[in-house]
């Protein structure tokens, strides 16, 4: 996986309540992404960042916030959780260098989160 | 609307045949086709990466082919093990953003004994 750990892997939590999942990389890799998985979807984009403090966001953002004050942390957090919000979370790091400028993108083993 | 489609959803095939996966896309410009694998319970996986100047990329006993003007790709797999039972996903790059990615839902491949 990369060098990336996800936690924790698995939670069950109620409706309303604050969540928080962590995304750690040992590699010092500037970019790393939050995805969300769901059946009969791609991977779709949550936020991402490019530095210590610079995030941006993704395709579904709504309902999420992030945090990265160290490069090696990304925490994604659901300030009020709902059931929508029931999905594996994947995290993901940008590692350069192929040819023609390409990156590539590796992947934590992901969080299972199930919102009740 | 910038959409990858895989086709079929999902295949079973015996072990030791060969299969071939499907993606069609409509992202424009486009920069690079990347083909993922996914095993139940992880994280996916790359494959190939392909930019549009290459047609053929081989993986051991996988092959992903491009055809940019169609906008078509394929996954062909040979002689399939058991430890080919996986999501195969398509995944394609804007070339605005190397960084962001459009996903394809996947293939869900089963090989049986």
């Amino acid at each position: 996986d990369a060098g990336i750990t996800q936690s924790p892997r698995h939670k069950v939590t109620e409706t309303g309540t604050p969540v928080t999942l962590r995304c750690h990389q040992t590699e010092n890799h500037r970019y790393m992404y939050w995805y969300r998985q769901d059946p009969g979807h791609g991977l779709r984009l949550i936020h991402y960042s490019y530095g210590v403090k610079d995030t941006d966001k993704g395709e579904v953002s709504d309902g999420y916030s992030v945090s990265r004050s160290k490069t090696e942390d990304f925490l994604l957090t659901l300030e009020s959780a709902t059931s929508s919000q029931t999905s594996v979370y994947f995290c993901a790091i940008s590692v350069g260098g192929l040819a023609g400028g390409i990156y590539e993108q590796y992947f934590g083993p992901g969080t299972r989160l199930t919102v009740t | 609307k910038n959409q990858v489609e895989q086709s079929p959803q999902s295949l079973i095939i015996l072990e030791g045949k060969n299969c071939t996966l499907q993606c069609n896309y409509t992202v424009s410009p486009f920069s690079n086709l990347r083909w993922y694998k996914q095993d139940t319970g992880r994280g996916p996986v790359s494959l190939t990466i392909m930019t549009f100047s290459e047609n053929t990329k081989s993986n051991g006993r996988y092959t992903a082919t491009l055809d940019a003007d169609t906008k078509q790709s394929s996954l062909h797999i040979t002689a399939s093990q058991l430890s080919d039972s996986a999501s195969y996903i398509c995944v394609v790059s804007h070339m605005d953003s190397n960084y962001q990615l459009i996903w394809g839902a996947g293939t869900k491949l089963i090989i049986k004994p």
